[in-house]
Parts: C-alpha cells; sequence; structure tokens
C-alpha cells in the first residue's frame, strides 16, 4: 500500500465550484505539504503543516485554503475553481528531523474548464 | 533563496554512467544538496542528499565540489527506467525547498 495517497486522482470542474483535494499517510510524518504543477515547471508550494495545530502559507497560496484534520490528513480546498487552476497537485510529507526528504503522493490532475 | 542551475535536457545510453551537473554559487554554510527525481506520471522521488562529503546509496552518488558551488548526480549504470527529470535542490531545513525546471533526462536504448 502506497505511503501517501490523494484523492480524487482526476477531477474536471467548472469554473466557480469549491473543490476538495484529500490527502492522507500512512507513515506517521508530522509534517505535510501541498504543491501544485504546470506544465514544463518545477513544484510551487502552496501551504504546509508542521502539525494539526500550525499551517503555513507557502509561494502561491491565494485562492487556496487547506485543513489538517488530523495527523494523517491534510485537505487542499479551492474556494472558487478558477480555469487558472488547472494544474497537477501533489502532496507531500517529511519526518521533523528531515524536513527536506520529503515523499511525495501520486498527484491529482485538476481540471477547471 | 539559494538557486540551482541544471541543464534542461541530457542524454545517456542504457548501461552507461550518467553524470547530471548542479551549480549553486550561492549555496550557504548551512545549505543541504538534495536531489529528487520525477518519473513520467509520478510525484517526485527522493533520490539523495549531502552536506560537504560525498554521499553513496542504493540508487546513486553524490559527488560535492571542494567549494560546494556544484555537485553532481552520478548514476553508476543507467536503465530506462531512470528516464525522469531530475530536481537539483538547495535545502535549509525550514520546510521551503524549491523545485526548478530540472534536467529531463533521456536514455536510450
Amino acid at each position: 500500500d502506497a505511503d501517501v495517497t490523494q484523492t480524487p486522482r482526476n477531477r474536471i470542474t467548472k469554473t466557480g465550484k469549491r473543490i476538495m483535494l484529500e490527502c492522507s499517510q500512512t507513515k506517521g510524518h508530522d509534517r505535510m505539504y501541498w504543491y501544485r504543477q504546470d506544465p514544463g515547471l518545477g513544484l510551487r508550494l502552496i501551504y504546509y503543516s508542521f502539525d494539526v495545530k500550525d499551517i503555513n502559507k507557502g509561494e502561491i497560496s491565494d485562492g487556496y485554503s487547506v485543513s489538517r484534520q488530523a495527523q494523517a490528513k491534510f485537505s487542499l480546498s479551492l474556494e472558487s475553481a478558477i480555469p487558472n487552476q488547472t494544474a497537477l497537485y501533489f502532496c507531500a510529507t517529511s519526518d521533523r528531523t528531515l524536513r527536506d526528504e520529503q515523499y511525495f503522493g501520486p498527484g491529482t490532475r485538476l481540471t477547471v474548464t | 533563496d539559494a538557486k540551482t542551475t541544471q541543464p534542461n535536457s541530457m542524454e545517456s545510453n542504457e548501461e552507461e554512467p550518467v553524470h547530471l551537473p548542479c551549480n549553486h554559487s550561492t549555496i550557504s554554510g548551512t545549505d543541504y544538496i538534495h536531489w529528487y527525481r520525477q518519473l513520467p506520471s509520478q510525484g517526485p522521488e527522493y533520490v539523495i542528499h549531502g552536506l560537504t562529503s560525498n554521499v553513496n546509496n542504493r540508487m546513486a552518488s553524490l559527488a560535492i565540489a571542494e567549494d560546494r558551488k556544484s555537485s553532481t548526480l552520478i548514476l553508476h549504470r543507467a536503465t530506462l527506467r531512470d528516464a525522469a527529470v531530475y530536481y537539483c535542490i538547495l535545502g535549509r531545513g525550514d520546510d521551503k525547498i524549491i523545485f526548478g525546471k530540472g534536467t529531463r533526462l533521456h536514455i536510450l536504448p
């Protein structure tokens, strides 16, 4: 079984709709991250969380919100989706002592029409 | 943030060694050098990291220049499964690792 899982794997939604992407991990890590990847570009950090009570903005947090429901679960929400949020979204986790050694999920391909 | 510079793409023949370069001339003394790779249709995968000394693991070796301004990821015997985008990243342990565009490695059979 995968250590980091993401649901859904693919989603098509319309402009203005609210959508939630979910991430679960079984690695027991306390740190979790959300990234987006656009074609031809590297990954950009949206939000990250040190634990259930600590949420931090990344470099491109506008238009997104997150919820850390438990140590193992970290959700990303698009309150009102827009077409330029069409991208591949990755969740990742890391241990507090090896913060830069991150483990990634398989990704969610989101299309906003 | 300290940046890295990598070639956009490289080619190598199957079963030969591959040397992937990375320049990081503005690296600070506390920055670790990390390498990730992203196989087609998958999330990034951690490969290796180091600070000052060369490092080896089951996947690859990392050679770090004495002045730490450059490093090289070495795949000792490339296979078709090693075709991926390889990212060289500097990390300061503050959770904000920055992914650039990486090097797309093509393996020729």
